[in-house]
């Protein structure tokens, strides 16, 4: 089936440092989404890329979707305690109907 | 209600009692999901419902059923608990129809210890 990889796992950063957080698809996905969690939250829904080679920009976070569908980063520049949480990357499976998610990256921010 | 809402928020159960985690949304989306999150696991989708009435099995359903009688209600039942079980449940839903974008919206969660 397929599955959706992120790396790293853990990154710790100071505040004001940048941070990126990568995505991996075994398979060509139709859009890729990505959802933030804060600790002892529940993922909200961030952005979905649909297009080739697509960027999109939300304030200091800076989204990518690979030319070949298969790979996405986000990139946060300057981190702030704010942004700390887990970033998920989803795929949608082939029928659309399910989302893969991957393990997902948790950022800490030391202040 | 707004959005969606789970219940309870948590919950600690002996091994092999039967418990059952609901879910309510009011936003007439058609498409549920139940997810479980364990540390460096991410979210694991257990079973899902695309509209009222039909349901399927997602990647780690054993231990666990559902049902889907009306579009706003997908309750998950654990039949006879296990340890394995332990962990942070998630429901979610959609709109999968006038072209929406295909964001998921999540419940709080519940928080179930199986002791």
């Amino acid at each position: 089936g397929q599955q959706v990889m992120q790396i790293p796992q853990y990154q710790h950063v100071q505040e004001g440092e940048d941070f990126t957080t990568y995505c991996n698809s075994s398979t060509t996905l139709s859009n890729i989404q990505w959802y933030k969690q804060r600790p002892g939250g529940h993922p909200v829904f961030l952005i979905q890329l649909v297009k080739s080679g697509e960027v999109k920009k939300q304030k200091r976070l800076t989204f990518q979707f690979g030319e070949a569908k298969k790979n996405s980063s986000l990139h946060i520049t300057a981190t702030q305690t704010t942004d700390v949480g887990t970033y998920f990357c989803a795929g949608p499976e082939t029928s659309g109907s399910r989302l893969t998610f991957g393990e997902g990256t948790q950022l800490t921010v030391n202040p | 209600i707004a959005g969606i809402t789970q219940a309870p928020t948590s919950q600690i159960l002996a091994a092999g009692r039967r418990m059952t985690l609901r879910c309510t949304q009011d936003m007439r989306h058609n498409a549920m999901y139940w997810y479980r999150q364990d540390l460096g696991l991410g979210l694991r989708l257990i079973h899902y419902s695309n509209t009222a009435g039909t349901t399927g099995k997602g990647e780690v359903p054993d231990g666990y059923s559902v049902s889907r009688a009306n579009t706003d209600d997908f309750p998950l039942t654990l039949a006879s608990a296990v340890p394995s079980q332990t962990s942070v449940y998630f429901c979610a839903s959609r709109v999968t129809s006038g072209g929406a974008q295909n964001e998921q919206f999540f419940g709080p969660g519940t928080r179930l210890t199986v002791l």
